[in-house]
């Protein structure tokens, strides 16, 4: 069964600080994974990882894709109150027009002044 | 406003009841995707539908059933409700090419209560 394991389940950080978020998976036919950002209700998309982009960076935000350990981290530096979200991490797999994302339960982060 | 379009917002009801929810996709996106939130599951994979077929299953309930129309929209029923079913349902869109989802577009969810 496909599993994808987020840590730590919650963090509460200070403004200003940096924050680093884990994933790991077993996913059979790996094809992607993928972090979302979720406030009140529909989580928004932030980054994709391939086998083929290992690497993301968006301002403060940057992702890494580790295949061998079967791993991604999330990067947040210089945080602000608005960041304070859940984090989930998903994996995808398929084939031709088949797909599904297996997310993970996320990590929820507090930014405080 | 990620173009795809989830009714109703909210929704109560009782035990043993059947509901249906509706999802419009994002303009152009053939995959559709509905999963299930709750507390102490997180998001769960439901079911994938591509052009109006059934393409991807997850841990989908017998009572719980869906199709994707013609025109794309999809409709999740849920029957013989119960408690445990209380939870938000989420539905989104994609474009999917050799067998990667890409970025999957949500919409903001439909709230079932079961009383």
């Amino acid at each position: 069964e496909d599993k994808v394991v987020q840590s730590p389940l919650s963090l509460v950080v200070h403004e200003g600080d940096t924050v680093t978020l884990n994933c790991s998976y077993e996913v059979t036919n790996f094809r992607s994974l993928l972090w979302y950002k979720q406030e009140k209700k529909a989580p928004t998309f932030l980054f994709m990882l391939t086998s083929s982009g290992i690497e993301k960076k968006s301002g403060r935000l940057s992702s890494i894709l580790d295949k061998k350990e079967l791993s991604s981290i999330l990067n947040i530096t210089a945080t602000q109150t608005g960041d304070s979200a859940i984090y989930l991490c998903a994996v995808g797999k398929g084939t031709g027009t088949a797909s599904k994302l297996t997310f993970g339960t996320g990590t929820r982060l507090q930014v405080t002044l | 406003d990620s173009g795809v379009t989830q009714t109703p917002k909210h929704l109560i009801t009782a035990t043993g009841q059947r509901v249906t929810l509706r999802c419009s996709p994002r303009s152009g996106d053939l995959s559709v995707y509905w999963y299930q939130q709750s507390l102490d599951q997180g998001l769960q994979f439901l079911i994938q539908y591509y052009n109006g077929e059934e393409r991807a299953k997850g841990n989908i309930l017998e009572r719980f059933s869906a199709q994707q129309f013609p025109d794309l929209h999809s409709e999740l029923n849920l029957s013989s409700l119960e408690l445990g079913d209380s939870a938000l349902y989420f539905c989104a869109s994609s474009v999917v090419a050799g067998g990667m989802a890409g970025e999957l577009f949500f919409g903001e969810g439909s709230r079932l209560t079961v009383l």
